[in-house]
Protein backbone atom coordinates (compact mmCIF):
# COMPACT_ATOMS: atom_id res chain seq x y z
CA UNK A 1 0.00 0.00 0.00
CA UNK A 2 1.39 3.31 -0.68
CA UNK A 3 2.98 5.24 1.98
CA UNK A 4 4.02 8.60 2.86
CA UNK A 5 7.08 9.90 4.52
CA UNK A 6 6.35 12.56 7.51
CA UNK A 7 8.53 14.13 10.40
CA UNK A 8 7.47 12.79 14.17
CA UNK A 9 7.28 16.21 15.63
CA UNK A 10 7.47 19.88 14.77
CA UNK A 11 7.30 22.84 16.97
CA UNK A 12 6.06 26.36 16.19
CA UNK A 13 4.85 29.29 17.84
CA UNK A 14 1.57 30.93 17.95
CA UNK A 15 0.36 32.98 15.26
CA UNK A 16 3.19 31.95 13.12
CA UNK A 17 3.58 30.49 10.05
CA UNK A 18 4.11 26.39 10.23
CA UNK A 19 5.01 24.24 6.73
CA UNK A 20 4.31 20.62 7.40
CA UNK A 21 6.26 18.55 4.79
CA UNK A 22 5.15 15.09 3.34
CA UNK A 23 7.24 12.95 0.91
CA UNK A 24 5.18 10.43 -0.99
CA UNK A 25 7.75 9.53 -3.85
CA UNK A 26 5.59 6.22 -4.68
CA UNK A 27 2.17 8.17 -5.76
CA UNK A 28 0.81 7.51 -9.29
CA UNK A 29 -0.79 9.54 -11.55
CA UNK A 30 -4.23 9.07 -10.31
CA UNK A 31 -3.62 9.67 -6.66
CA UNK A 32 -4.63 12.62 -4.51
CA UNK A 33 -2.30 13.98 -1.57
CA UNK A 34 -4.93 14.21 1.45
CA UNK A 35 -4.01 15.67 4.91
CA UNK A 36 -5.77 14.92 8.01
CA UNK A 37 -5.06 15.95 11.41
CA UNK A 38 -6.23 14.36 14.53
CA UNK A 39 -6.78 16.11 18.42
CA UNK A 40 -6.53 13.83 21.21
CA UNK A 41 -9.31 11.58 21.60
CA UNK A 42 -11.53 12.63 18.95
CA UNK A 43 -11.83 11.08 15.89
CA UNK A 44 -9.37 12.32 12.75
CA UNK A 45 -10.49 15.37 10.56
CA UNK A 46 -10.38 16.43 7.10
CA UNK A 47 -7.40 19.24 6.69
CA UNK A 48 -7.52 19.68 2.58
CA UNK A 49 -6.51 17.34 -0.54
CA UNK A 50 -5.23 18.20 -3.61
CA UNK A 51 -3.95 16.35 -7.37
CA UNK A 52 -1.87 18.72 -9.05
CA UNK A 53 -2.46 22.25 -8.25
CA UNK A 54 -1.84 23.95 -5.21
CA UNK A 55 -4.97 24.48 -2.97
CA UNK A 56 -6.77 26.42 -0.45
CA UNK A 57 -9.42 26.84 1.75
CA UNK A 58 -10.33 27.99 5.16
CA UNK A 59 -8.47 25.68 7.29
CA UNK A 60 -5.07 25.66 5.67
CA UNK A 61 -2.77 25.64 2.45
CA UNK A 62 -1.91 22.89 0.40
CA UNK A 63 1.43 22.89 -1.48
CA UNK A 64 2.22 20.18 -4.10
CA UNK A 65 5.58 19.90 -6.08
CA UNK A 66 5.53 19.94 -9.84
CA UNK A 67 6.79 16.65 -9.86
CA UNK A 68 4.15 15.66 -7.12
CA UNK A 69 6.92 13.76 -5.34
CA UNK A 70 6.16 15.79 -2.06
CA UNK A 71 4.28 18.77 -0.66
CA UNK A 72 3.46 20.91 2.12
CA UNK A 73 0.41 21.73 4.14
CA UNK A 74 1.06 25.26 5.13
CA UNK A 75 -1.04 26.72 8.31
CA UNK A 76 -0.90 30.79 7.69
CA UNK A 77 -0.75 31.49 11.74
CA UNK A 78 -1.11 28.80 14.08
CA UNK A 79 -3.48 28.55 17.21
CA UNK A 80 -2.87 26.55 20.21
CA UNK A 81 -6.28 24.53 18.48
CA UNK A 82 -3.92 23.45 15.91
CA UNK A 83 -1.62 21.43 18.33
CA UNK A 84 -2.14 17.89 16.92
CA UNK A 85 -1.30 14.66 14.80
CA UNK A 86 -1.23 15.88 11.48
CA UNK A 87 -1.63 13.03 8.81
CA UNK A 88 -0.50 13.36 4.86
CA UNK A 89 -1.72 10.47 3.02
CA UNK A 90 -1.83 9.27 -0.82
CA UNK A 91 -4.45 8.18 -2.65
CA UNK A 92 -8.39 8.16 -3.73
CA UNK A 93 -7.90 8.02 -7.12
CA UNK A 94 -8.29 4.73 -8.59
CA UNK A 95 -7.10 3.12 -5.01
CA UNK A 96 -10.00 3.06 -1.96
CA UNK A 97 -7.50 2.87 -0.02
CA UNK A 98 -6.42 5.77 2.43
CA UNK A 99 -3.43 4.64 4.64
CA UNK A 100 -2.80 6.73 7.64
CA UNK A 101 1.09 6.50 8.47
CA UNK A 102 1.56 7.64 12.01
CA UNK A 103 1.63 11.48 11.20
CA UNK A 104 3.48 14.52 12.68
CA UNK A 105 2.91 15.63 16.47
CA UNK A 106 2.39 19.64 15.88
CA UNK A 107 2.84 21.21 19.00
CA UNK A 108 2.09 25.59 19.26
CA UNK A 109 4.03 27.00 22.00
CA UNK A 110 2.30 30.30 23.33
CA UNK B 1 -27.39 15.81 11.23
CA UNK B 2 -25.85 13.52 13.41
CA UNK B 3 -23.19 12.59 10.93
CA UNK B 4 -21.22 9.76 11.16
CA UNK B 5 -22.36 7.61 14.49
CA UNK B 6 -20.83 4.42 16.39
CA UNK B 7 -22.15 2.13 18.81
CA UNK B 8 -20.44 1.11 21.48
CA UNK B 9 -17.96 4.18 22.57
CA UNK B 10 -16.18 1.32 25.39
CA UNK B 11 -16.46 -2.41 25.11
CA UNK B 12 -14.86 -4.77 27.23
CA UNK B 13 -14.66 -8.67 26.39
CA UNK B 14 -13.27 -11.38 26.85
CA UNK B 15 -11.03 -13.48 24.70
CA UNK B 16 -13.30 -15.77 22.75
CA UNK B 17 -16.48 -13.59 22.76
CA UNK B 18 -17.83 -12.48 19.89
CA UNK B 19 -19.01 -8.81 19.42
CA UNK B 20 -20.05 -6.20 16.43
CA UNK B 21 -19.38 -2.28 16.52
CA UNK B 22 -22.32 -0.17 14.57
CA UNK B 23 -21.71 2.22 12.35
CA UNK B 24 -24.41 4.37 10.63
CA UNK B 25 -24.17 7.29 8.64
CA UNK B 26 -27.03 9.70 7.45
CA UNK B 27 -25.34 11.60 4.46
CA UNK B 28 -25.71 9.10 2.00
CA UNK B 29 -22.36 8.30 1.42
CA UNK B 30 -21.60 5.29 -0.99
CA UNK B 31 -17.80 4.79 0.94
CA UNK B 32 -17.78 3.62 4.38
CA UNK B 33 -14.60 2.24 6.18
CA UNK B 34 -12.86 0.83 9.33
CA UNK B 35 -9.39 1.57 10.95
CA UNK B 36 -7.68 0.88 13.94
CA UNK B 37 -5.67 3.02 16.08
CA UNK B 38 -2.81 1.39 18.30
CA UNK B 39 -1.04 3.22 21.01
CA UNK B 40 1.31 5.80 19.04
CA UNK B 41 0.43 4.34 15.63
CA UNK B 42 -1.55 6.26 12.80
CA UNK B 43 -4.49 4.29 11.28
CA UNK B 44 -4.61 1.07 9.65
CA UNK B 45 -7.29 0.61 7.25
CA UNK B 46 -9.62 -2.85 8.17
CA UNK B 47 -12.33 -3.09 5.15
CA UNK B 48 -13.94 -0.83 3.72
CA UNK B 49 -17.07 -0.63 1.10
CA UNK B 50 -17.39 1.27 -2.06
CA UNK B 51 -21.43 0.68 -1.94
CA UNK B 52 -24.43 -1.55 -0.70
CA UNK B 53 -23.17 -5.16 -0.89
CA UNK B 54 -19.38 -4.26 -1.70
CA UNK B 55 -16.78 -4.74 0.72
CA UNK B 56 -12.96 -5.28 0.20
CA UNK B 57 -9.78 -6.13 2.58
CA UNK B 58 -7.59 -3.34 3.95
CA UNK B 59 -4.44 -3.88 5.56
CA UNK B 60 -5.47 -5.83 8.47
CA UNK B 61 -8.40 -7.41 7.69
CA UNK B 62 -7.69 -10.75 9.93
CA UNK B 63 -10.44 -11.53 12.70
CA UNK B 64 -12.76 -9.41 11.43
CA UNK B 65 -15.80 -9.50 9.14
CA UNK B 66 -17.89 -6.59 7.63
CA UNK B 67 -21.00 -6.81 5.35
CA UNK B 68 -22.87 -3.77 4.10
CA UNK B 69 -26.43 -4.65 3.43
CA UNK B 70 -27.93 -1.03 2.95
CA UNK B 71 -25.74 2.30 2.16
CA UNK B 72 -26.22 4.02 5.72
CA UNK B 73 -24.90 0.55 7.81
CA UNK B 74 -21.78 -1.09 7.82
CA UNK B 75 -21.09 -3.22 10.97
CA UNK B 76 -17.49 -4.52 11.99
CA UNK B 77 -17.34 -8.25 13.65
CA UNK B 78 -14.92 -9.96 15.52
CA UNK B 79 -16.16 -13.39 15.40
CA UNK B 80 -13.88 -14.39 18.68
CA UNK B 81 -11.81 -11.54 20.11
CA UNK B 82 -8.34 -11.64 20.84
CA UNK B 83 -5.84 -9.49 22.77
CA UNK B 84 -4.56 -8.50 20.01
CA UNK B 85 -7.36 -6.99 18.92
CA UNK B 86 -7.67 -4.64 21.88
CA UNK B 87 -7.57 -0.84 20.14
CA UNK B 88 -9.74 2.07 19.62
CA UNK B 89 -11.94 1.86 16.14
CA UNK B 90 -13.10 4.30 13.95
CA UNK B 91 -15.73 3.97 11.20
CA UNK B 92 -15.35 6.63 7.83
CA UNK B 93 -17.69 7.55 5.45
CA UNK B 94 -17.01 9.82 2.02
CA UNK B 95 -19.06 10.70 -0.76
CA UNK B 96 -16.87 8.99 -2.98
CA UNK B 97 -13.60 7.40 -1.24
CA UNK B 98 -11.24 9.72 -1.35
CA UNK B 99 -11.32 10.82 -5.39
CA UNK B 100 -12.31 14.51 -5.81
CA UNK B 101 -14.50 15.36 -4.05
CA UNK B 102 -13.84 12.93 -1.18
CA UNK B 103 -13.30 13.86 2.23
CA UNK B 104 -13.84 11.46 5.00
CA UNK B 105 -15.71 11.81 7.91
CA UNK B 106 -14.98 9.98 10.96
CA UNK B 107 -16.57 8.66 13.73
CA UNK B 108 -15.83 9.60 17.76
CA UNK B 109 -14.14 6.12 18.09
CA UNK B 110 -14.81 2.86 19.82
CA UNK B 111 -12.59 1.91 22.82
CA UNK B 112 -12.38 -2.05 22.82
CA UNK B 113 -10.78 -3.89 25.16
CA UNK B 114 -10.15 -7.68 25.64
CA UNK B 115 -9.13 -9.60 28.55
Amino acid sequence: DAKTTQPNSMESNEEEPVHLPCNHSTISGTDYIHWYRQLPSQGPEYVIHGLTSNVNNRMASLAIAEDRKSSTLILHRATLRDAAVYYCIQGGGSNYKLTFGKGTLLTVNP
Amino acid sequence: NAGVTQTPKFQVLKTGQSMTLQCAQDMNHEYMSWYRQDPGMGLRLIHYSVGAGITDQGEVPNGYNVSRSTTEDFPLRLLSAAPSQTSVYFCASSYSGGHSTGELFFGEGSRLTVL
